[in-house]
């Protein structure tokens, strides 16, 4: 059962452009919502993540919007580069203990010059 | 500082073959994870160690053992591989707090099963 649904799937981007990924979720005992990058032979690596309790959160070209009503965030990357390039994944992380972080399918975003 | 170090990178197995893929971390972290990745399916909790003596079953955890032999290192073994455990294994820590969502993954071992 995917607690944590992605889309879309792939996304290419012109250079310069905005790249939106959706996420949405049903476990309400998410008490933290990270966003990865993973470049192609690495890890994910964290890239950003919010709070439910706060609406939006921005790191440099990186924003996160969230909106706990319709239990649904999204990631924005303004002012796309090639170097963006790379597969991203949201996630909904719970504490307690040890850290239940569950993902999104992936998105493979392409941006090209 | 390393982080997290998965060994092998790259592996072949013969359907029914085992092996045991390695992951150590040098963070001082207390729990440990292994995720599969596969396409279309994102990263999948295959085992977890809360703590150092612990061990629990994550989303997928069929076919598949793992070992927390101290604080540093997890192992996860399969013990009669199929076709279906063809995947990219990823290791992962975290400390346990701040609780942000944040893992440390290793690079990953990249698994075929013939």
């Amino acid at each position: 059962q995917q607690q944590v649904k992605q889309s879309p799937q792939s996304l290419i981007v012109q250079k310069g452009g905005i790249s939106i990924i959706n996420c949405a979720y049903e476990n309400t005992a998410f008490d933290y919502f990270p966003w990865y990058q993973q470049f192609p032979g690495k890890g994910p690596a964290l890239l950003i993540a919010i709070r439910p309790d706060v609406s939006e959160k921005k790191e440099g070209r990186f924003t996160i919007s969230f909106n706990k009503s319709a239990k649904q965030f999204s990631l924005h990357i303004m002012d796309s580069q090639p170097g963006d390039s790379a597969t991203y994944f949201c996630a909904g992380a719970s504490s307690g203990g040890y850290q239940k972080v569950t993902f999104g399918t992936g998105t493979k975003l392409q941006v090209i010059p | 500082n390393a982080g997290v170090t998965q060994t092998p990178k790259f592996q072949v197995l013969k359907t029914g073959q085992s092996m045991t893929l390695q992951c150590a971390q040098d963070m001082n972290h207390n729990s440990m994870y292994w995720y599969r990745q596969d396409p279309g399916m994102g990263l999948r909790l295959i085992y977890y160690s809360a703590s150092e003596g612990t061990t629990d079953k994550g989303e997928v955890p069929n076919g598949y053992n793992v070992s927390r032999l101290n604080k540093r290192e997890f192992s996860l073994r399969l013990e009669s591989a199929a076709p279906s455990q063809t995947s990219v294994y990823f290791c992962a820590s975290n400390r346990l707090a701040p609780n942000t969502g944040e893992l440390f993954f290793g690079e990953g071992s990249r698994l075929t099963v013939l």
